[in-house]
């Protein structure tokens, strides 16, 4: 079975760019979230999706916004890009919106990087 | 506030030299806490899923524990594959807007050598 798939791998961008990252689940996978991880920190979270709506959202700027469609892939957006938005972004997918048993299955994220 | 805080933030062992990483938290309420590795560009790998003091989980050559207050991840015996970030998580009891969030600690950097 396919894990969570995340696209791209890598990305540069440069200040002030728009960038769109996409999550496809773990098929019967209902709910995903976004994780910020920057280099040496570890995951902040940013935004939870169950069902094709939005159940929780981090403390993060309103530059960042995402949505779920109805085969429960899901992408995040970032307008206005800064270079302090360079960080690995990982998608993690679960059956249940609180997660399971075995946590959250992480995708290997999308590197961005802001120039 | 809910906190995560692992220590040490890196460790250097021997192969074979056994050694326990540290995730010490603060929540309102936990519903789980949870370990995981991540190696260098990748998402973080599942290990253990803990949700009441006194429980513990083994896997190999890891052993997870828990208390109320903080948990431990026992490495015996470490191999040069063992070398990777441990991540500990938190869940917290879910919020009045039903918000599953996990929190993160900063991880501790594990580097075995042969």
């Amino acid at each position: 079975d396919a894990g969570v798939t995340q696209s791209p791998t890598h990305l540069i961008k440069t200040r002030g760019q728009h960038v769109t990252l996409r999550c496809s689940p773990i098929s019967g996978h209902k709910s995903v979230s976004w994780y910020q991880q920057v280099l040496g920190q570890g995951p902040q979270f940013i935004f939870q999706y169950y069902e094709k709506e939005e159940r929780g959202r981090g403390n993060f700027p309103d530059r960042f916004s995402a949505r779920q469609f109805p085969n429960y892939s899901s992408e995040l957006n970032v307008n206005a890009l800064l270079l302090g938005d360079s960080a690995l972004y990982l998608c993690a997918s679960s059956p249940l919106r609180g997660g399971s048993n075995y946590g959250y299955t992480f995708g290997s994220g999308t590197r961005l990087t802001v120039v | 506030e809910d906190q995560v805080t692992q220590s040490p933030e890196a460790l250097r062992l021997q192969e074979g030299e056994s050694s326990s990483l540290n995730c010490s938290y603060t929540v309102s309420g936990l519903r789980g806490l949870f370990w995981y590795r991540q190696d260098p560009g990748k998402g973080p790998e599942f290990l253990f899923t803990l949700y009441s003091a006194g429980e513990e989980k083994e896997k190999e050559r890891l052993k997870a524990t828990l208390t109320k207050k903080e948990s431990f991840l026992h490495i015996t015996a470490p191999k040069p594959e063992d070398s990777a970030t441990y991540l500990c998580a938190v869940l917290p009891e879910i919020t009045t807007s039903g918000t599953y969030k996990y929190i993160f600690g900063t991880g501790t950097r594990l580097k075995v050598l042969a």
